[in-house]
């Protein structure tokens, strides 16, 4: 039973598409993040919430929107999709924010998402 | 302002032999220390952590040890396995909760 899942794993799309990736925790956790993995597999940080509410919000196009429908979910939509957004796209949860002490984030396998 | 500064990489190294990725910190207080790994084609998961000074981390036969006097955590493993092969990140907490990753390196083990 996976803990931490992102659907799709793959989207390959236009520029200016629309797109959304999904992800949904079953550990209870409370805190929940979406990060960038650019081809050099440096890790940026780029939202997180906790408890539905939006923690952090790092310095990213507002053409990239998080929303948390409840604890357990956080999807990611971009608009008008542009080639430097293709990366792999990981959302992570953990049980306070930054792991609350612990450090321990628990990541899905990743969306990696083409631009053509 | 708060950062983590990993070796450049990548690294490349044969079966059995010893392995050691610097890692330093800038921060404020007294952070916590990772080491996560991520294997080809998956998410990152924790190795192991070190929550304060003189702390020593360990899993799968990989350690290191929190030192306060020089701002550094590195990752060592006396006899590295193929199975090894991964990108291995730095990590800690400020005071701030927000877990900060160095840039990661890549390591890959010849048989």
């Amino acid at each position: 039973d996976t803990a931490v899942s992102q659907t799709p794993k793959y989207l390959v799309t236009q520029m200016g598409n629309d797109k959304s990736i999904k992800c949904e925790q079953n550990l209870g956790h409370d805190t929940m993040y979406w990060y960038k993995q650019d081809s050099k597999k440096f890790l940026k940080i780029m939202f997180s919430y906790n408890n539905k509410e939006l923690i952090i919000n790092e310095t990213v196009p507002n053409r990239f929107s998080p929303k948390s429908p409840d604890k357990a979910h956080l999807n990611l939509h971009i608009n008008s999709l542009e080639l430097g957004d293709s990366a792999v796209y990981f959302c992570a949860s953990s049980q306070g924010p930054g792991g609350s002490g612990t450090g321990e984030l628990f990541f899905g396998e990743g969306s990696r998402l083409t631009v053509l | 302002g708060d950062s983590v500064t990993q070796m450049e990489g990548p690294v490349t190294l044969s079966e059995e032999a010893f392995l050691t990725i610097n890692c330093t910190y800038t921060a404020t207080g007294y952070p916590s220390l990772f080491w996560y790994v991520q294997y080809p084609g998956e998410g990152l998961q924790l190795l192991l952590k070190a929550t304060k000074a003189d702390d020593k981390g360990s899993n799968k036969g990989f350690e290191a040890t929190y030192r306060k006097e020089t701002t550094s955590f590195h990752l060592e493993k006396g006899s590295v396995q193929v199975s090894d092969s991964a990108v291995y990140f730095c990590a800690f907490t400020g005071a701030n909760s927000k877990l900060t990753f160095g840039k990661g390196i890549t390591l890959s083990v010849r048989p």
